[in-house]
């Protein structure tokens, strides 16, 4: 299967620890978006990447979070010092240099903070 | 705050009718986009409408956009149980650099 990948599925973490994320996007797509979404709200933008360069990275990011995409390939978002506020879906998604815009997702990350 | 809104924030109907789900937006826009997401899992794109367009077809999707009311409609005909979902629209700004998505409307189709 060449659809986005994310990994872990599913993550219990106690708060105040430190929380990584990878996702591997479509192998052509040069484009890679992280997304947040909490119960019942639709997808958050939180930063976009253009090959390896971080291009756009939202407000609602705090310091406590980076976004990484070293080789312009797979891509990893690190919260620091977790808070369960930041209990939520986190959505990798990637799209083409030629794309007409459609997005592809991957199945997402559920991060609990206890 | 979100830059697409989406009405009704849930709908029920029996399998067989059709299905209208609005969303409205704040600013111009290059093009809309409509997704589906089943209960915990990710999106996936069903359709696109360029902002020089007023209406799309994909198979029983149909879509409209009015760029003068910053308004655009999703409509799925002879709806089925698996159409049972999430449906967000998403809009962006710069090209395709940054989307915003609604918050939803939560189809439930009764079969």
């Amino acid at each position: 299967d060449t659809g986005v990948s994310q990994n872990p599925r599913h993550k219990i973490t106690k708060r105040g620890q430190n929380v990584t994320f990878r996702c591997d996007p479509i192998s052509e797509h040069n484009r890679l978006y992280w997304y947040r979404q909490t119960l019942g709200q639709g997808p958050e933008f939180l930063t976009y990447f253009q090959n390896e360069a971080q291009l756009e990275k939202s407000r609602l990011l705090s310091d406590r979070f980076s976004a990484e995409r070293p080789k312009g390939s797979f891509s990893t978002l690190e919260i620091q010092r977790t808070e369960q506020g930041d209990s939520a879906m986190y959505l990798c998604a990637s799209s083409g240099q030629l794309s007409t815009g459609e997005l592809f997702f991957g199945e997402g990350s559920r991060l609990t903070v206890l | 705050s979100q830059q697409g809104e989406e009405d009704p924030q849930a709908l029920s109907i029996q399998e067989g009718e059709n299905a209208t789900m609005n969303c409205s937006y704040k600013t111009s826009i290059n093009n809309l986009q409509w997704y589906r997401q089943n209960s915990g899992r990710g999106l996936v794109h069903l359709i696109l409408i360029r902002s020089n367009e007023r209406e799309k077809h994909s198979g029983r999707l149909r879509v409209t956009l009015d760029t003068s009311k910053k308004s655009s409609s999703l409509l799925i005909t002879a709806s089925r149980a698996a159409d049972t979902a999430s449906y967000f629209c998403a809009t962006d700004l710069y090209n395709f650099n940054k989307f915003y998505f609604g918050s939803g409307t939560k189809l439930n189709v009764k079969p």
